[in-house]
């Protein structure tokens, strides 16, 4: 089984639809983020949390918000979704402390188009 | 704020040759890491390699090595034998070595093409 899931892995919504991605993940790691990639780019952080009571706002938040329900459950909502949020939507996972630092754990991605 | 540029949109190789992906970075920190992934058609993200910027050996993760040159700020990816399972978009990544700092800075990427 994988070790970040995400879901689900495809959705289309219409604007202004409240939209939930969620991932969940087995391999014990304190921090969580949520990225989002357009079309010829990178990836760029929406939100990070170091641990269920510490939660950050990445380079690109507006328009999102986060819920960490869980060590293992790391949740990114659309109040009202509009069609430039049409994006891959990736969770990652790391270890805290020094290895929040090292290698980060993808999920296999959400596809969203906001129409 | 760090910066990860990959100037190479697109990149060919044939089959069994050697190909190298160009990545540089700006950064004013002294302990960082840095990291290829690999985005195939299938959307995952997979780690090809990492080097920590402490170390002056360069990785090497079978047919994968890079060519880290910390004071030109160049990460490279060369990848030898180059084989059709290949083909994919290749991220060049830099994470900080400040355990608060949080976010990994992505390049816009490098789609390889590996013609038979």
């Amino acid at each position: 089984d994988a070790d970040v899931t995400q879901t689900p892995r495809n959705r289309i919504t219409k604007t202004g639809k409240r939209i939930m991605l969620e991932c969940s993940q087995t391999k014990g790691h304190d921090r969580m983020y949520w990225y989002r990639q357009d079309p010829g780019l990178g990836l760029r952080l929406i939100y990070y949390s170091f641990d269920v009571k510490d939660i950050n706002k990445g380079e690109i938040s507006d328009g999102y918000s986060v819920s960490r329900q869980a060590q293992a459950k790391f949740s990114l909502s659309l109040e009202s979704a509009i069609p430039n949020q049409t994006a891959l939507y990736f969770c990652a996972t790391t270890p805290g402390g020094a290895g929040g630092t090292d290698t980060q754990y993808f999920g296999p991605g959400t596809r969203l188009t906001v129409l | 704020a760090q910066t990860v540029t990959q100037s190479q949109p697109e990149m060919s190789v044939q089959e069994a040759e050697t190909v190298t992906l160009s990545c540089t970075y700006d950064t004013s920190e002294s302990d960082y890491y840095l990291f290829w992934y690999k985005q195939p058609p299938s959307r995952q993200m997979i780690l090809v390699i990492r080097q920590e910027a402490y170390k002056q050996q360069n990785a090497t993760e079978n047919r994968f090595s890079v060519n880290f040159q910390k004071a030109a700020k160049s990460f490279s990816l060369k990848i030898s034998d180059s084989q059709l399972g290949d083909a994919a978009m290749y991220f060049c990544a830099y994470r900080s070595g400040n355990t608060n700092a949080g976010k990994s800075t992505f390049g816009d990427g490098t789609t390889l093409t590996v013609k038979p």
